[in-house]
């Protein structure tokens, strides 16, 4: 069983459409995060959720909205989707807050913008 | 600022040499540093974590860091390469009070050579 899912694998769409990237985890983790990976690799936080409340919220455009309906799940949707949005999503939970906690990752959403 | 550097963009090593990541981190108070790996098309793997204790920690596939305090330095070592170990490895530190906010390095590319 995959530990954590995300959906879908590939997602090409145009400029201006609004998309959604769907999380799931099934290791009973409380807390769940979004991160950006851009074409050099460079990987950064975007969000984070700890049962449901958001905790982190990095300098992300208002484009972008997560939303937790469960502990379990936090999908992601954008709006108006740029060129520069381009890049693999990837969705990511541990074990509550607690500093040292490894974030266990789903295989990535990759996004292409035409 | 929390911030980590790995100074080598690409590492190549022969199949059965020891190999070793290099990463420096600069934080304030004390550091939780962690180092994961990622395969082609694949999300980031936990390999190990640094909080507190013994300087050499041991991880999994073998794979181990050396936390050194004076330097800031947690390099990643393994004694014996194996071609499978070629992939990209990003050493990160935690970020903030509530422990959750990864920052990551740019990744080092390790390429083991038969």
């Amino acid at each position: 069983d995959t530990a954590v899912s995300q959906t879908p694998k590939y997602l090409v769409t145009q400029m201006g459409n609004d998309k959604s990237i769907k999380c799931e985890q099934n290791l009973g983790h409380d807390t769940m995060y979004w991160y950006k990976q851009d074409s050099k690799k460079f990987l950064k936080i975007m969000f984070s959720y700890n049962n449901k409340e958001l905790i982190i919220n990095e300098t992300v455009p208002n484009r972008f909205s997560p939303k937790s309906p469960d502990k379990a799940h936090l999908n992601l949707h954008i709006n108006s989707l740029e060129l520069g949005d381009s890049a693999v999503y990837f969705c990511a939970s541990s074990r509550g807050q607690g500093a040292g906690q490894p974030q266990h990752f789903g295989d990535g959403t990759r996004l292409s913008i035409l | 600022a929390q911030s980590v550097a790995q100074p080598e963009d690409q590492v190549n090593v022969a199949e059965g040499n020891p190999l070793t990541v290099k990463c420096t981190y600069s934080v304030s108070g004390n550091p939780y540093l962690f180092w994961y790996v990622q395969y082609p098309n694949r999300g980031l793997q936990f390999l190990l974590k640094y909080i507190t204790g013994d300087n050499l920690v041991k991880g999994s596939y073998g794979f181990e860091a050396e936390f050194n305090k004076s330097q800031t330095s947690f390099h990643l070592k393994k004694p014996s390469a194996l071609v499978s170990d070629s992939a990209l490895y990003f050493c990160a530190v935690i970020r903030g009070n509530y422990g959750q906010n990864f920052v990551f390095g740019p990744g080092t590319r390790l390429s083991v050579l038969p």
